[in-house]
């Protein structure tokens, strides 16, 4: 049963324009909350996280805004850039960390 | 700092076979964790280890094992290879294990396994 759902497996941005790329959970006890992007041939990096007694956590260009009620997240990329271009998984941990399937951004220069 | 190592980078073997794959974490991380990623179905989680304990298992069958060393280091074995197998594995590294400190993993290049 999949825990973290990312139901867009793709999106294509123009650049410089916002990308919004989002990811809904289904166990209210997930306390924490990560983005990762992951480039072809590379492991996932870390981008940014969010703890749930936030709603929203700043890192740049990144932003990661939690919403509980309706079990939530989305990261917002703005401006998008083309090396933005990658696979982005959300994650959430509880007894252990549960990854979403992923989507694929690709911003259009 | 030396990031996470997994070797060998792609590696292709026949059913029937097992394999091994093996990841080095980062200095002074404790806790391994090995996930498998195929299209389509993210990153499924295999197993964690911290101390040389296995803490956590996924929904996996016992055809997959693993193994921690006192350096941390670890080592993940596949036997009887299935044409399903094929995928990347991918190991992460942290210093906590996962679900007790809210630190990010850090992920090796992982390990590209075709079975024929």
């Amino acid at each position: 049963d999949q825990q973290v759902k990312q139901n867009s497996p793709s999106l294509s941005v123009q650049e410089g324009r916002i990308s919004i790329l989002n990811c809904d959970y289904t166990n209210s006890m997930f306390d924490y909350f990560l983005w990762y992007k992951k480039y072809p041939a590379e492991g996932p990096t870390f981008l940014i996280s969010i703890s749930s007694i936030k709603d929203k956590n700043e890192d740049g260009r990144f932003t990661v805004f939690l919403n509980k009620s309706a079990k939530h997240l989305s990261l917002h990329i703005v401006p998008s850039q083309p090396g933005d271009s990658a696979v982005y998984f959300c994650a959430a941990s509880g007894n252990q960390f549960y990854f979403g399937t992923g989507t694929s951004l690709t911003v259009i220069p | 700092k030396a990031g996470v190592t997994q070797t060998p980078r792609y590696l292709i073997k026949t059913r029937g076979q097992q394999v091994t794959l093996s990841c080095s974490p980062i200095s002074g991380h404790r806790s391994v964790s090995w996930y498998q990623q195929t299209p389509g179905q993210g990153l499924q989680f295999l197993f964690e280890y911290f101390s040389e304990t296995q803490r956590n298992k996924g929904n996996f069958p016992g055809r997959f094992s693993g193994r921690q060393f006192s350096n941390s280091r670890s080592e993940m074995n596949v036997s009887t290879l299935e044409l399903g197998d094929s995928a990347l594995y991918l190991c992460a590294s942290s210093l906590a294990p996962q679900g007790v400190s809210n630190q990010p993993q850090h992920f090796g290049d992982g390990t590209r396994l075709s079975i024929l």
